[in-house]
């Protein structure tokens, strides 16, 4: 079975520019989540999709952030503008349908370091 | 809002030895789960083991076991036979039972060397 797969591996671009990163989930897993990961800290989560619909973005910074997963599989992250305090990794994670009232398990993919410089 | 604490920043142990990782979490909620994560320089989180709260017996796969305290709020991990490519940084997380929370919260992370 495939896992989470993500790309690119590695960004780097400077700031004021947009960044969009794309995430292709485990089959079957209806639940997208989109974690941000800063230097030497645990992930923190940025936004949770169940199928096509958002349904946790509270932590989103909406103001240069936006998420979609158009037809409820893949989703993309963009970033625009870019700033410098945006520089991490940014981790995929998706899981199974009723994941909430189950066994609650997330994959990962293997995220995607951006650097703004 | 909960929260999870890892007081050790840095540990080491010497191959084929045992090591225990600490964490705490603060919760009000009384049904949850609780996760170790490894991290290894690739950056894959992969799942290590998973304890649901409303178990008592500690959750064990092959050489990791935890020891679950749920009224001191305590979830260490305890890896046996420490092997090299058990190096990595290592996360607890806790996941809310309640429908429709499902966001993992980390904490700050352990990063474990094996000595050879």
């Amino acid at each position: 079975e495939a896992g989470v797969v993500q790309s690119p591996r590695y960004k780097i671009i400077e700031k004021k520019q947009p960044v969009a990163f794309w995430c292709n989930p485990i089959s079957g897993h209806n639940t997208l989540y989109w974690y941000r990961q800063n230097l030497g800290q645990g992930p923190e989560l940025l936004i949770r999709y169940e199928n096509e619909e958002a349904v946790d973005d509270s932590q989103l910074p909406k103001d240069r952030f936006s998420a979609e997963r158009l037809k409820g599989v893949d989703s993309t992250l963009k970033i625009q503008p870019a700033e410098l305090g945006d520089s991490a990794v940014y981790l995929c994670a998706s899981s199974l349908p009723g994941a909430g009232q189950g066994s609650g398990k997330q994959y990962f993919g293997p995220g995607t370091r951006l650097t703004v410089t | 809002a909960q929260t999870v604490t890892q007081s050790q920043p840095e540990m080491s142990v010497q191959e084929a030895e045992t090591v225990t990782l600490s964490c705490t979490y603060d919760t009000s909620e009384s049904d949850y789960y609780l996760f170790w994560y490894k991290q290894p320089p690739s950056r894959q989180m992969i799942l290590v083991i998973r304890q649901e709260a409303y178990k008592q017996q500690n959750a064990t796969e092959n050489r990791f076991s935890v020891n679950f305290q749920k009224a001191a709020k305590s979830f260490s991990l305890k890896i046996s036979d420490s092997q090299l490519g058990d190096a990595a940084m290592y996360f607890c997380a806790y996941r809310s039972a309640t429908r429709g929370a499902q966001k993992l919260v980390f904490g700050q992370g352990t990063r474990l060397t094996i000595n050879p």
